[in-house]
């Protein structure tokens, strides 16, 4: 069955970088894009961007340029979201989510990674 | 960026009532490129509808999604207690796709 597993959750201080991982299993890694979606708290959900696993090219919300950097290992099946310059409007939880073509329904997600920024 | 307006913002219902959710869009989504989720506290979004009207694997049929241009509407035709949640519309017409800002449905 499809899963996405995420990294567990993460407390950091303002100007830190996180890094959080999204492993995969159950389908062919690289036939699908992979996006991340976050959600501060009591609020809704928010696209950051997009990777494609096969060639790794990336597409980034024009707020998060500059600081959001997603990779991938498809050795392991695992994207990786890392957002840097952390500051506490950054507390959110961050969720993977997968579509088969770049622009599509987001059909399994991850669990979530709650990610803290707190001095 | 197409913005996604939902309304209402909070809809109250009792179990076995006919829920109507609407989403509109800023512009035109081309090819009905709209899904919805579902959400609960504490649980990630699940796809429920996606293509304005096609249901998702294992959403049964009570859940139905309709409409086309800018407006989109999720009907749940007899509410079961599961079915009380928050509901988001996302479009993926065009780049960067969006989310509406959500409906609660609670139990009244």
């Amino acid at each position: 069955q499809v899963q996405l597993v995420q990294s567990g959750a993460e407390v950091k201080k303002p100007g830190a970088s996180v890094k959080v991982s999204c492993k995969a299993s159950g389908y062919t890694f690289i036939s699908y894009y992979m996006h991340w979606v976050r959600q501060a708290p009591g609020q809704g959900l928010e696209w950051m961007g997009i990777i494609n696993p096969s060639g790794g090219s990336t597409t980034y919300a024009p707020k998060f340029q500059g600081r959001l950097t997603m990779t991938r290992d498809t050795s392991t099946s695992t994207v990786y979201m890392e957002l840097t310059s952390l500051r506490s409007e950054d507390t959110a939880m961050y969720y993977c989510a997968r579509t088969y073509y770049i622009w599509g329904r987001n059909d399994y997600w991850g669990q979530g990674t709650l990610v803290t920024v707190s001095s | 960026e197409i913005v996604l307006t939902q309304s209402p913002g909070t809809l109250s219902l009792s179990p076995g009532e006919r829920a109507t959710l609407s989403c509109r869009a800023s512009q035109s989504i081309s090819s009905s490129y709209l899904a919805w989720y579902q959400q609960k506290p504490g649980q990630a979004p699940r796809l429920l509808i996606y293509d304005a009207s096609s249901r998702a694997t294992g959403i049964p049929d009570r859940i139905s999604g309709s409409g086309s241009g800018t407006d989109f509407t999720l009907t749940i035709s007899r509410l079961e207690p599961e079915d009380f949640a928050v509901y988001y519309c996302q479009q993926y017409s065009s780049s960067p796709q969006t989310f509406g800002q959500g409906t609660n449905l609670e139990i009244k």
